[in-house]
């Protein structure tokens, strides 16, 4: 079948660093989206991977390793309005494959 | 203009009701999405149209229907909807489906209540 797994929930610290992992088993895998959805908000797209390594986008850096079907989203100076939800997604045979979402919990 | 638009923002109505979703957006997008997502679940992809064509029907059943009357338009049809087709409806478009990175731009979603 096809799944990606990712922790259900994760605590940081405001001004920490935090990493959220996936795991992926797809077929047809082109590559590897994140996503963001605070509570009562809509999915907002924040990064892609198609290749091997790391994207980087301001605070946001996206890691892919094909090899390993493993990526993950890193965040950096964590602030309050990064809590939501995370989703990451793999680009497969047209369509996005979705995680469950790991929730984000900043503590001040 | 990068927005996708959807109306109803909510939307109740009982089992023997018609009704209608709608989503718009100007982005020149050629693939669009209708997705179902329950409370804290991911979304739940159930049509994709690609260049105003049906392309992909996630088994979803008859009493949703969708239509895409132009490349800038999509509508979903409801019709004897059950109290668990409650849920929030997203609709997304993105460039195409073959896309370099296959962003796709969700709208702020109808939150559908089924009496």
């Amino acid at each position: 079948g096809q799944s990606l797994e990712q922790p259900s929930e994760v605590t940081a610290v405001e001004g920490a660093i935090v990493q959220i992992n996936c795991t992926y088993q797809t077929s047809g895998f082109y590559g590897l989206s994140w996503y963001q959805q605070h509570d009562g908000g809509a999915p907002t797209f924040l990064s892609y991977n198609a290749l091997d390594g790391l994207e980087e986008t301001g605070r946001f850096s996206s890691f892919l390793s094909r090899s390993d079907s493993y990526g993950y989203l890193l965040l950096q100076e964590l602030q309050m309005k990064d809590s939501a939800s995370y989703f990451c997604a793999s680009d497969s045979n047209y369509q996005l494959i979705w995680g469950a979402g790991t929730k984000l919990i900043i503590k001040p | 203009d990068t927005e996708v638009t959807q109306t109803p923002k909510h939307l109740v109505m009982g089992m023997t009701n018609k009704k209608s979703l709608k989503c718009e957006q100007h982005m020149g997008h050629r693939a669009m999405y209708w997705y179902k997502q329950k409370a804290k679940k991911p979304p739940e992809l159930m049509f994709v149209y690609s260049y105003e064509k049906l392309s992909i029907n996630e088994s979803v059943p008859s009493r949703f229907s969708p239509e895409c009357p132009n490349s800038s338009l999509l509508n979903l049809h409801l019709h004897a909807l059950q109290p668990e087709d409650s849920a929030l409806y997203l609709c997304a478009s993105s460039q195409d489906r073959e896309g370099t990175d296959n962003e796709q731009f969700f709208g702020p979603g109808t939150r559908l209540t089924v009496l």
